[in-house]
């Protein structure tokens, strides 16, 4: 079964710090991979997309890797600020079907 | 450019009532989706399309049903509305199966089955 995990489930920092968030899937046979940004109550905004021939992508004070023989990828934030506070979400588009299957998330709050 | 639209932004039906989730798209895209996002959990896809006349069911298609008629809309249809039912759904769309875009999603319709 294709399945897409994220560890952890909730994160507390101080402002200023870098912070790595996981994701984990276990299908390496992926499209492309999404990490997704989700404040509370709101939609789900696209943050990076990672093809699966790339490595990393960078946007900003976010880089997100892969590493599809592991299985993994990580989204790191550096200089964490408060209103980097939401749910990040990480979703995997297999080859088969091309149906995006998310994680199921970790909330981020970076304290002042 | 208004992406994805989504209504009703937030509804309360009772126990076996019906209603229609509304999504349209005016990005000309392609595949569409519905997703369902439970509490703390991440989202599961009940239905998607790759075309216009084109409908299949994902992990959670019990309860729902979808049509496309054409390129710009994906109503979601709820019959017989259940409590399990109460959730907050998402409607999303892309170009094709691996766009280097990515996929676009709508603000959310929040329902509560009472």
């Amino acid at each position: 079964k294709q399945e897409v995990t994220q560890i952890p489930a909730a994160l507390s920092v101080p402002e200023g710090e870098n912070l790595v968030l996981n994701c984990s899937f276990t299908d390496s046979a992926i499209y492309n991979l999404q990490w997704f940004r989700q404040d509370p109550g709101k939609g789900l905004t696209s943050l990076l997309l990672i093809q699966s021939s790339q490595r990393e992508q960078t946007s900003g004070r976010l880089n997100a890797s892969l590493d599809k023989s592991s299985g993994r990828s990580t989204l790191y934030i550096a200089a964490s600020q408060p209103g980097d506070s939401a749910t990040y979400l990480c979703a995997v588009l297999y080859n088969q079907g091309g149906k995006l299957i998310f994680g199921q998330g970790t909330e981020l709050s970076v304290k002042p | 450019n208004a992406g994805v639209t989504q209504t009703p932004k937030f509804r309360i039906l009772k126990i076996g009532q019906s209603m229609t989730l509304q999504c349209t798209q005016d990005m000309n895209h392609n595949y569409m989706y519905w997703y369902r996002q439970d509490p703390g959990m991440g989202l599961k896809l009940i239905y998607y399309s790759v075309g216009a006349g084109i409908t299949d069911k994902g992990e959670v298609p019990n309860g729902y049903n979808v049509s496309r008629s054409t390129t710009e809309d994906f109503p979601l249809r709820l019959e017989l509305a259940a409590p399990s039912q109460t959730s907050v759904y998402f409607c999303a769309s892309s170009y094709t199966q691996g766009s280097i875009y990515g996929y676009t999603f709508g603000s959310g319709t929040r329902l509560t089955v009472v």
